[in-house]
């Protein structure tokens, strides 16, 4: 079963505002990704960190792996309309061998 | 386009029946990953295939199967089917896991509904 657990469910915000989820585990990873899924497609990558501490931006989107290990956040800045989709955090434990488990995911509305 | 390939995008069928989901890889890629995504269990990972071999197994029903074939795309079959199993099933493809890159790329998905 899941064994991320991502908050918050979703989130209704206005355009231009900041969003901020994360993704908590009772277990280390030792990779953290972030995926965007649209309606009718499949997740596409956002950002890959791999190690503790790191902090990586993709345009407005900026993630950080967990000193811990057993977290990540993921922040947009100043969300567009084009934002709107599911959001998930994914994570790797050591020797899943590209195993990856998923968050349940974080639902984003902008409106104009 | 992802350049993960799967088909169909719709199948629609009876319990009881079933039904062969087909997924070719990006070029390169070895390795090929089924998840099955409902709306109460998000992305379930089944089953992870590399150039041919069954690498990991996630939770899969015994009523599902899948292989890699020697041109590297996957298939993954599922057989007496019930309501229950109604979801989008997704293939993902990554290269060498052995290398560190675990960012997936996601195929479009095969939404299946049993009635």
């Amino acid at each position: 079963g899941q064994q991320l657990n991502q908050s918050p469910q979703s989130m209704f915000i206005q355009e231009g505002e900041d969003v901020s989820m994360n993704c908590t585990s009772s277990s280390i990873f030792n990779t953290w990704l972030w995926y965007k899924q649209e309606p009718g497609e499949g997740p596409v990558l956002l950002i890959a960190l791999y190690k503790a501490g790191e902090l990586t931006s993709n345009g407005r989107l900026t993630a950080q792996f967990g000193i811990t290990r057993k977290d990540s956040f993921l922040n947009i800045s100043a969300s567009i309309p084009s934002d709107v989709g599911i959001y998930f955090c994914a994570g790797r434990q050591t020797d899943s061998w590209g195993k990856l488990q998923f968050g349940a995911g974080t639902q984003v509305v902008v409106t104009p | 386009d992802s350049g993960v390939t799967q088909t169909p995008k719709h199948l629609i069928t009876a319990t009881g029946q079933r039904v062969t989901l087909r997924c070719s890889p990006r070029s390169g890629d070895l390795s090929v990953y089924w998840y099955q995504q409902s709306l109460d269990q998000g992305l379930q990972f089944l089953i992870q295939y590399y150039n041919g071999e069954e690498r990991a197994k996630g939770n899969i029903l015994e009523r599902f199967s899948a292989q890699q074939f020697p041109d590297l795309h996957s298939e993954l079959n599922l057989s007496s089917l019930e309501l229950g199993d109604s979801a989008l099933y997704f293939c993902a493809s990554s290269d060498r896991p052995e290398q560190g890159n675990y960012g997936y790329t996601f195929g479009s998905g095969t939404r299946l509904t049993v009635v």
